[in-house]
């Protein structure tokens, strides 16, 4: 049991190029999430997944797209990298059991953009 | 106005000592509320969840919760410089599966 993977964990981009983060969870979790965090900042929700085939925009959309492949996976797009985009970005997933029902973490993919 | 609001710090609090965290949320009609720690270069990890007024305590942690105020926070008692740590306050908005963070509060245990 694996619980929440990412990859790749380091990438270095240059202004204008693209890529996918992939996410991926073997908890049979219904809700998947995309953050991101800047240095001494929380994270910031970029997109989540309540149920496969579905997602919504959260606080900050812009410059990216998601894809929620099946229940397993949940991918992040770059599709033209900005300076601005680099950060720390975290997966995760929720099982909705409830209320109290607690986000588990992948460890992140630290990205830079040149 | 963001929707869950912390204050960034340090805060600083000597050993044995109760560290006090505070958080704000915007959403009166949010449902659920979690304490999350990260450590420096890790992923947040959960501490506490709550989700009626009132206190629910674990071990050396309490939470509380005021839904009047909008407003929760998180007391660690006998602090230990393990503690030393960024503490993630996420709220879940009514009837949404999105869960949105603050930006966190650093605090710092001295010796």
């Amino acid at each position: 049991n694996a619980g929440v993977t990412q990859t790749p964990k380091f990438q270095v981009l240059k202004t204008g190029q693209s890529m996918t983060l992939q996410c991926a969870q073997d908890m049979n979790h219904n809700s998947m999430y995309w953050y991101r965090q800047d240095p001494g900042m929380g994270l910031r929700l970029i997109y989540y997944s309540a149920s496969e085939g579905t997602t919504d925009k959260g606080e900050v959309p812009n410059g990216y797209n998601v894809s929620r492949l099946n229940k397993r996976e949940f991918s992040l797009r770059l599709e033209s990298a900005a300076p601005s985009q680099t950060s720390v970005y975290f997966c995760a997933s929720r099982p909705d059991r409830g209320e109290a029902s607690e986000q588990f973490f992948g460890p992140g993919t630290r990205l830079t953009v040149l | 106005q963001k929707e869950v609001e912390q204050n960034s710090g340090p805060l600083s609090v000597p050993e044995g000592a109760i560290a006090s965290l505070n958080c704000t949320y915007s959403d009166r009609g949010s449902q659920s509320f979690f304490w999350y720690r990260q450590y420096s270069g890790k992923s947040p990890e959960l501490i506490m969840f709550i989700y009626s007024n009132g206190d629910k305590e674990d071990g050396r942690f309490t939470a509380q919760l005021n839904k009047a105020s909008q407003y929760v926070s998180l007391l660690i008692r006998d602090s230990q410089p393990s503690d030393s740590a960024t503490y993630l306050c996420a709220v879940r908005p009514s009837s949404a599966s999105k869960i949105i963070f603050g930006s966190g509060t650093r605090l710092s245990i001295r010796p």
